[in-house]
């Protein structure tokens, strides 16, 4: 069974920093990209960033671009979301959402497995 | 970036009802459309990809239609575990994929 559980969200002040994780387990993490996605409260999805299996490349949408870096560590099968110079804006539940299709990015972009999400919120 | 605009914002139906849901493309995006249902306190769960394949577990009242910009999600006959909010989602123009802001369904 595929799994996916997100970890290290919680309150954070405006121009603060903090770390998610996200623990896969059920599948061959590393044939897989994986993204993150936020939901601000009461509000739609908003796709956030996406790493290739290997790792080697990372995209970010305008929003985070600068701010937030996505890494994984395959041997633990755990990816990371680094967000650092937050803002209130940012505050919103973080998923991790495996691709649907193994492989490069260039078949990427249809979320098949999510995890239960961690809530970020930037407030002073 | 792609705008992604759904319809109605809310859709009232009984249950056993057919439910009906648009989702329009600022342009096209070819077949790479993708529809996720979404419950209260809960994580989305894909439910149509490549704009009419169904994902694995779905049943069969869901459907998905359409290509270019315009695109249908038909539940054919609404049980009470189908009402949620519904998003889609292009996958053909990245970054950023895009979201619409979501069609909930709700009990008339």
């Amino acid at each position: 069974e595929v799994q996916l559980l997100e970890s290290g969200g919680g309150l954070v002040q405006p121009g603060g920093s903090l770390r998610l994780s996200c623990a896969a387990s059920g599948f061959t993490f590393s044939n897989f990209a994986i993204n993150w996605v936020r939901q601000a409260p009461g509000e739609g999805l908003e796709w956030v960033s996406i790493i290739t299996p290997t790792g080697t490349g990372t995209y970010y949408a305008d929003s985070v671009q600068g701010r937030f870096t996505v890494a994984r560590d395959n041997s633990k099968s755990t990816l990371y979301l680094q967000m650092n110079s937050l803002r209130a804006e940012d505050t919103a539940i973080y998923y991790c959402a495996k691709e649907l299709v193994p492989g490069p990015i260039g078949v990427a972009g249809t979320f098949d497995y999510w995890g239960q999400g961690t809530l970020v919120t930037v407030s002073s | 970036e792609i705008v992604m605009t759904q319809s109605p914002a809310t859709l009232s139906v009984s249950p056993g009802e057919r439910a009906t849901l648009s989702c329009r493309a600022s342009q096209s995006v070819s077949s790479n459309l993708a529809w996720y249902q979404q419950k209260p306190g809960q994580a989305p769960r894909l439910l149509i990809y490549g704009a009419s394949t169904r994902a694995a577990g779905i049943p069969p009242r869901f459907s998905g239609s359409g290509s270019g910009t315009e695109f249908t999600l038909t539940i054919s006959s609404l049980q009470s575990e189908d009402f949620a909010v519904y998003y889609c989602q292009q996958s053909n123009t990245w970054p950023p994929w895009t979201f619409g802001r979501g069609t909930k369904v709700e009990i008339k």
